[in-house]
């Protein structure tokens, strides 16, 4: 079975400062990644998606997150955050034998502090 | 281009009583998952249906849940009785899945607030 682990479960930082998210999955196969956002009190939205090709993968809102076969990680970054970056962010995994199964990890809550 | 709806947006209910939670998907898109989140224990898949049929429900809770989708356009998810540790957000979502099963994006409804007294 697929899961999804995402390591960090709160992060504190200041405006300006970098931001990196970690997820590691353990599935062998092949998979499509995603990230998704949760602003306070809405629902999810997708930030970024990794199917195949360029394993670094830029999203919205300046957000990148680079895939590594070899570590199975697909780790979030953002180089400067800012205050509307406050939000819960969900590392999620398909695995193609899964079908449409999505695995989400438990999520990382991120506090940036103006 | 709508996305995917939810309703009602927020439930409070007494403990014992039925609860329906209604969910339309994107016009197009030919799978549905139902999700519950809470503080304890994340983002939960419930269910999920491809071209209206249930293919995993193994997330289910308990019979307690049940949820339907009667055609392309509509799914329920079912509470009978209703208990406290029922409540959470219920999340619907869809995609559109390719002939050969590869899962596509999938869109978040606004989700339903359910609260169980």
């Amino acid at each position: 079975a697929q899961s999804v682990s995402q390591h960090n479960h709160h992060v504190i930082l200041s405006e300006a400062a970098s931001l990196e998210l970690g997820c590691n999955y353990s599935y062998g196969g092949t998979v499509n990644l995603f990230w998704y956002v949760q602003y306070p009190g809405q629902h999810l939205q997708l930030l970024l998606k990794y199917f195949s090709g360029d394993p670094l993968v830029k999203g919205i809102k300046g957000f990148e997150a680079e895939f590594i076969k070899s570590k199975f990680s697909f780790n979030l970054r953002k180089p400067s955050v800012q205050w509307s970056d406050t939000a819960e962010y969900f590392c999620a995994v398909n695995a193609k034998a899964a079908g449409n199964k999505l695995t989400f990890g438990g999520g990382t809550r991120v506090l940036v502090k103006p | 281009d709508a996305g995917v709806i939810q309703s009602p947006r927020h439930e409070v209910t007494e403990m014992g009583q039925e609860v329906t939670l209604r969910c339309k998907p994107i016009s197009g898109h030919n799978s549905l998952f139902w999700y519950r989140q809470t503080m304890m224990r994340g983002l939960e898949l419930l269910i999920y249906f491809n071209n209206n049929v249930p293919i995993d429900d193994s997330g289910m809770p308990e019979d307690r849940f049940s949820a339907k989708m009667p055609n392309a356009s509509f799914s329920t998810l079912k509470i009978q009785p209703s208990e406290p540790r029922d409540s959470a957000v219920y999340f619907c979502a869809s995609s559109a899945t390719r002939g050969t099963g590869a899962l596509e994006t999938q869109y978040f409804g606004p989700g339903t607030r359910l609260l169980v007294l």
